[in-house]
């Protein structure tokens, strides 16, 4: 099974400072049949489901705020928050679909500073 | 307006069984592959299973293998799971989630289940 290993687990950033979120794959996620990382990133706020904020590593789900971006590829990837709103507090989970079982990092929690 | 309804889940003890359902709206259901997640109290995320448009292609985590059965409906626009033999472990909130381009674009708001004597 990939192993998806967040950091920090947790993080507390200031109102309007960036906020930086770390998720390493223990294998490339990298499909070469279409050079696509096969990697999401979810936001859950308490006491609701998951929102799909980027797929394909690095792509803004239609809605999603452009604060939100992603980078990185094959086993290491970022979501960055450029100015963090109150409204952003909630656990940020990465997820890889490229092989079953389709891993779930352990979830980075954010908060206000 | 993408809708998905889990239902099914309650109390029920070690060995036991229950059927988890999932209605879908909003979306042509038999276009899409549809994964079940779950989420144990306080905890992080597992994917569960998957299963592909016709049914035909089914996926499921190890720890499930053998006692979960995933399966679909698409004139009725369900989904199902099927699970037998719960151990304390299986105690999670359970949702079912829509694929699209790979990834879980929309979620249900979750059926619990609880495995307790």
């Amino acid at each position: 099974d990939i192993v998806m290993t967040q950091s920090p687990d947790s993080l507390a950033v200031s109102l309007g400072e960036r906020a930086t979120i770390n998720c390493k794959s223990s294998q490339s996620v990298l499909h070469s049949s279409n050079n696509k990382n096969y990697l999401a990133w979810y936001q859950q706020k308490p006491g609701q489901p998951p929102n799909l904020l980027i797929y394909w590593a690095f792509t803004r789900e239609s809605g999603v705020p452009d604060r939100f971006s992603a980078s990185g590829s094959g086993t290491d990837f970022t979501l960055t928050i450029s100015s963090l709103q109150a409204e952003d507090v909630a656990v940020y989970f990465c997820q890889q679909h490229y092989n079953s079982p389709h891993t779930f990092g352990q979830g980075t929690k954010l908060e206000i500073k | 307006e993408v809708q998905l309804v889990e239902s099914g889940g309650g109390l029920v003890q070690p060995g036991g069984s229950l059927r988890l359902s999932c209605a879908a709206s909003g979306f042509s259901f038999s276009n899409h592959w549809m994964t079940w997640v779950r989420q144990a109290p306080g905890k992080g995320m597992e994917w569960v299973a998957d299963i592909n448009q016709d049914g035909s292609g089914i996926y499921y985590v190890d720890s499930v293998k053998g006692r979960f059965t995933m399966s679909r409906d698409n004139a009725k626009k369900s989904l199902y799971l099927q699970m037998n033999s719960l151990r304390a472990e299986d105690t999670a909130l359970y949702y079912c989630a829509k694929r699209r381009n790979g990834a879980l674009d929309s979620w249900g708001q979750g059926t619990p289940v609880t495995v307790s004597s």
